[in-house]
């Protein structure tokens, strides 16, 4: 398997512009989950899905984001509109039931 | 309010020596506590997993301890190697029914140097 595989790698967009961050999870996995990073404020949770159902999304920070997973093996991310606080790694990670997570190598948001 | 705690912030150490890093939470209630190594530029990935019963698991040359008592963890590194040299986040599940209540630590920077 390729692990979890995030698209784009990097991403550099102006303000107000839309941005769309892809996840695809390890086939099999029922949980998936979307992480941003800060130096700040590290690892936080936006959202989860779980058999593609979003869980709990008590972390998105506002209406700007908003996630889906219209089948098992995709999910997006989107931010519109973008600002430069956006500006952070966005993790992916998938489970199979509450076992171990396996992330995503991540992307790299930068909002100018 | 449920915390995780990770000292040092970073730590600078030679090649082939081993170190200590600590972690304190306050997370309850309790279900598990991860430990996961992340290189630069890369996602966290998972070396140690440990439920309430479990008080040390190894992992190669990484080896975990958990005191449920004192709340505290700590992860050993033997013989270090500049592969080493990455964060470490320590992760405090407190319910193991729900995949979302996951609190992180801010991870301590490990940098090997030959």
């Amino acid at each position: 398997d390729a692990g979890v595989i995030q698209s784009p790698r990097h991403e550099v967009t102006e303000m107000g512009q839309e941005v769309t961050l892809r996840c695809k999870p390890i086939s099999g996995h029922d949980y998936l989950f979307w992480y941003r990073q800060t130096m700040m404020r590290g690892l936080e949770l936006l959202i989860y899905f779980n058999n593609n159902v979003p869980i709990d999304d008590s972390g998105m920070p506002e209406d700007r984001f908003s996630a889906k997973m219209p089948n098992a093996s995709f999910s997006t991310l989107k931010i519109q509109p973008s600002e430069p606080r956006d500006s952070a790694v966005y993790f992916c990670a998938s489970s199979l039931g509450r076992g171990g997570y396996t992330f995503g190598s991540g992307t790299r948001l930068t909002v100018v | 309010k449920n915390q995780v705690e990770q000292s040092p912030q970073s730590l600078i150490i030679l090649e082939g020596k081993n170190c200590t890093l600590q972690c304190n939470y306050t997370v309850s209630p309790f279900s598990n506590l991860r430990w996961y190594k992340q290189d630069t530029g890369r996602g966290p990935v998972s070396l140690t997993i440990m439920t309430f019963s479990e008080n040390t698991k190894s992992n190669g040359r990484y080896t975990a301890t958990l005191d449920a008592d004192t709340k505290q963890s700590s992860l050993h590194i033997t013989a270090s190697q500049l592969s080493d040299s990455a964060s470490y986040i320590c992760v405090v599940s407190s319910d193991w029914g729900s995949q979302g209540n996951l609190i992180f630590g801010k991870g301590t920077k490990l940098s090997v140097k030959p």
